[in-house]
């Protein structure tokens, strides 16, 4: 099993859905996870830290659950700027040892 | 968050040729990373480059292919020696604004390498 497993996509989504995302862990230990957002040929950029009790910033939500070992960014009222590639990123145990998916792709389309 | 300019943002080089990626940081970091990015492959970490000392090589890169200096707080290189057109891909100096558990890692520009 990969450490980081991420469907690929690409999800094709109408502006104005909501689109969810899983992404699954094999280290139980892992201790911190992230959402990044990678546009095409562009550098990844966090988009936010998932925490334990699940947190929202504005259209996107993300969430853990620990004994599934999976975490979910879930994106209301897709915006065509939303279009990117977004890896889930988990820190694996060691200290700044974080483990990338190979994202995935999200197309909005008007 | 942080200032991170890498260059060069991309480059097309021979085979057997060496090429050397510069990252500065506009401010003091403790924790600096190159990654690789291979066409549809997730981000790989090469190695942690150490301030002072040579750097933490991650499993299936070496020095002498990949050799890094880390000369001060701010600034770090990365040189992909003897390329092969196997090492084309996307390479990422990358820092980390927060310790603990809590890391973050904010990522330069990336340089787009071609080997033919």
């Amino acid at each position: 099993r990969k450490e980081v497993e991420q469907d690929p996509g690409p999800f094709n989504v109408p502006e104005g859905a909501t689109v969810a995302f899983n992404c699954t862990y094999s280290n139980s230990a892992s201790q911190s996870f992230f959402w990044y957002r990678q546009d095409c040929r562009k550098e990844p950029k966090l988009l936010m830290s998932v925490y334990s009790s699940g947190n929202e910033d504005g259209r996107f939500t993300a969430q853990l659950n620990r004994a599934s070992q999976y975490i979910s960014l879930l994106i209301r009222d897709s915006k065509l700027s939303d279009s990117a590639t977004y890896l889930c990123v988990v820190n694996r145990g060691g200290y700044s040892t974080l483990t990338f998916g190979k994202g995935t792709m999200l197309l909005v389309s008007p | 968050s942080a200032v991170i300019s890498q260059k060069p943002s991309r480059d097309i080089c021979q085979r057997g040729t060496s090429l050397t990626i510069q990252c500065q940081v506009d401010s003091q970091v403790t924790m600096m990373f190159w990654y690789r990015q291979q066409p549809g492959q997730s981000l790989t970490l090469i190695a942690t480059a150490n301030q002072g000392s040579e750097a933490t090589y991650e499993s299936g890169f070496v020095i002498d292919k990949f050799p890094i200096s880390r000369p001060n707080l701010t600034f770090s290189t990365l040189t992909v020696s003897n390329m092969s057109p196997e090492d084309s891909s996307i390479y990422l100096c990358s820092v980390e604004l927060s310790a603990g558990t809590n890391e973050k890692l904010f990522f330069g520009s990336g340089t787009q390498l071609s080997v033919l």
